[in-house]
C-alpha cells in the first residue's frame, strides 16, 4: 500500500526566503506525482504534475523535482511572498486511476 | 470552462437523514473521483469511476454509494448520515491513466 509523508507539517518563513517542501513515498512504481495548493476553506489547485519519466517541472517561482528510486519529491518556492501562504499537498498516482495524498505542509509567509 | 462543479457548498444533516452530493464536469474526462478530507488530514478516496457505468470502491466507501450514468455526472449518495461523515467532500476528474487531476471546490457537510 502506498504511503505518502510530507515534512515539515508546518513552516513559517519571512517574506523573500527560498524554501523547500518535502514529500516521500513508499512505493516507487508510480505513474506521476502532483503538487497541489489548498487555501483555507477552499478546494485544491494543481500546481505541478511530474510524470514518472521526468525529473523536474517548473512553473514561475515553483520548481518540483522527482527522484523515483529514492521515493522523494521536493517543491522549491523561490522568493516567497505572503500570497504563497497556504497548505501544500503532495499526491502520488500509483495505480493509474487514483491518488494517494500526504497530509500536507502548512506554509505561512510573514511580511 | 467551468471545470468540476460541486453542489451544494454547505449542508447540515441530522443523524439518519440521507442526501446526494452532486458533481459534474465539462472537460470530457473519463475518470471521476470522490474524496473526503477531515480536519488536518490528507484526502481519502471514497469511490471512483473510470467511465460511464463503471464504479469502484476506494479506501473509505462504507456509508456511501455512487452511480455514473453519464460521462459528466458522478453523484455521491449518503444513506443514514452519521456524525463520522462530517467532513469536506471533494469531487475530482482526470482524462485518463496518468493524467493530472482537476478538483471541485468542495462540499462542507456537518451531521448533527
Amino acid at each position: 500500500k502506498q504511503e505518502v509523508t510530507q515534512i515539515p507539517a508546518a513552516l513559517s518563513v519571512p517574506e523573500g526566503e527560498n524554501l523547500v517542501l518535502n514529500c516521500s513515498f513508499t512505493d516507487s512504481a508510480i505513474y506521476n506525482l502532483q503538487w497541489f495548493r489548498q487555501d483555507p476553506g477552499k478546494g485544491l489547485t494543481s500546481l505541478l504534475l511530474i510524470q514518472s519519466s521526468q525529473r523536474e517541472q517548473t512553473s514561475g517561482r515553483l520548481n518540483a523535482s522527482l527522484d523515483k528510486s529514492s521515493g522523494r519529491s521536493t517543491l522549491y518556492i523561490a522568493a516567497s511572498q505572503p500570497g504563497d501562504s497556504a497548505t501544500y499537498l503532495c499526491a502520488v498516482n500509483t495505480s493509474g486511476s487514483r491518488l494517494t495524498f500526504g497530509e500536507g505542509t502548512q506554509l505561512t509567509v510573514n511580511p | 470552462n467551468a471545470g468540476v462543479t460541486q453542489t451544494p457548498k454547505f449542508r447540515i444533516l441530522k443523524i439518519g437523514q440521507s442526501m446526494t452530493l452532486q458533481c459534474t464536469q465539462d472537460m470530457n474526462h473519463n475518470y471521476m473521483y470522490w474524496y473526503r478530507q477531515d480536519p488536518g488530514m490528507g484526502l481519502k478516496l471514497i469511490y471512483y469511476s473510470v467511465g460511464a457505468g463503471i464504479t469502484d470502491k476506494g479506501e473509505v466507501p462504507n456509508g456511501y454509494n455512487v452511480s455514473r450514468s453519464t460521462t459528466e455526472d458522478f453523484p455521491l449518495r449518503l444513506e443514514l448520515a452519521a456524525p463520522s461523515q462530517t467532513s469536506v467532500y471533494f469531487c475530482a476528474s482526470s482524462y485518463g491513466t496518468g493524467d493530472g487531476y482537476t478538483f471541485g471546490s468542495g462540499t462542507r457537510l456537518t451531521v448533527v
